[in-house]
């Protein structure tokens, strides 16, 4: 049974950075083929995908985001860190990991509970 | 940017057959898979068709997927509509390393 759970800092001020943890089991960043994305869903709107790593380390990002984001992995504790800087209040909404795997590209076949994160002055 | 449009809400009575769009902006929408999510007020997204039209085990024949190249659109169709079938529905795909979900559609069973 694959399982994901987000963790991590939920309430900001602007211009501060968000770590968010994901820790999963079911699956392992050791082996070939999988990889852990994250997207996110402001309050009452759509989905956007943030970005993914791979087992193999390889990673790829939302164009829009892509310099102040940054995705790493640690395979040893099934887990996988994102970090957005200089967050602002546009920032603020439910943030997911899910389970993806190169041999379907960016789906997402596995989801976290997601973690609500705001930022406010 | 590569953007899929669905509209935002649709409905219909239990037994009924809904069909919910996504139309790509641009591309061929045929070239990469199309998946679709329910989602739950409160709750993480799940899959109810990935890769076009496979749909996860558990998931009933009432959901379907198929792909139309020349509107350049996927579409979810729903049939013998049950209340527990009310929740947002979202497409996604890709274009190269452009991630796209769309817009969610809000689907009511009156």
């Amino acid at each position: 049974q694959i399982t994901l759970k987000e963790s991590g800092s939920t309430v900001l001020r602007p211009t501060q950075t968000l770590t968010l943890t994901c820790s999963f089991s079911g699956f392992s960043l050791s082996t070939s083929g999988e990889g852990v994305a994250w997207i996110r869903q402001p309050p009452g709107k759509a989905l956007e995908w943030l970005g993914l790593i791979y087992w193999n380390d390889v990673d790829r990002y939302n164009a829009l985001l892509r310099s102040r984001l940054s995705v790493t992995r640690d395979p040893s504790k099934n887990q996988v860190v994102i970090t957005l800087t200089n967050v602002d209040p546009l920032d603020t909404g439910t943030y997911f990991c899910a389970r993806s795997r190169s041999i379907s590209p960016y789906y997402f076949d596995s989801w976290g509970q997601g973690l609500k994160v705001t930022v406010s002055s | 940017n590569f953007l899929l449009t669905q509209p935002q809400s649709v409905s219909g009575s239990p037994g009924e057959t809904v069909t919910i769009s996504c139309t790509a902006n641009r591309g061929n929408i045929a070239s990469n898979y199309v998946h679709w999510y329910q989602q739950r007020p409160g709750r993480a997204p799940t899959t109810v068709i990935f890769e076009d039209n496979q749909r996860p085990s558990g998931i009933p024949d009432r959901f379907s997927g198929s792909v139309d190249s020349s509107s350049n659109s996927a579409s979810l169709s729903i049939s013998g509509l049950r209340a527990e079938d009310e929740a947002d529905y979202f497409c996604q795909s890709h274009e190269g390393a452009n991630v796209a979900f769309g817009g969610g559609t809000k689907l009511t069973v009156l």
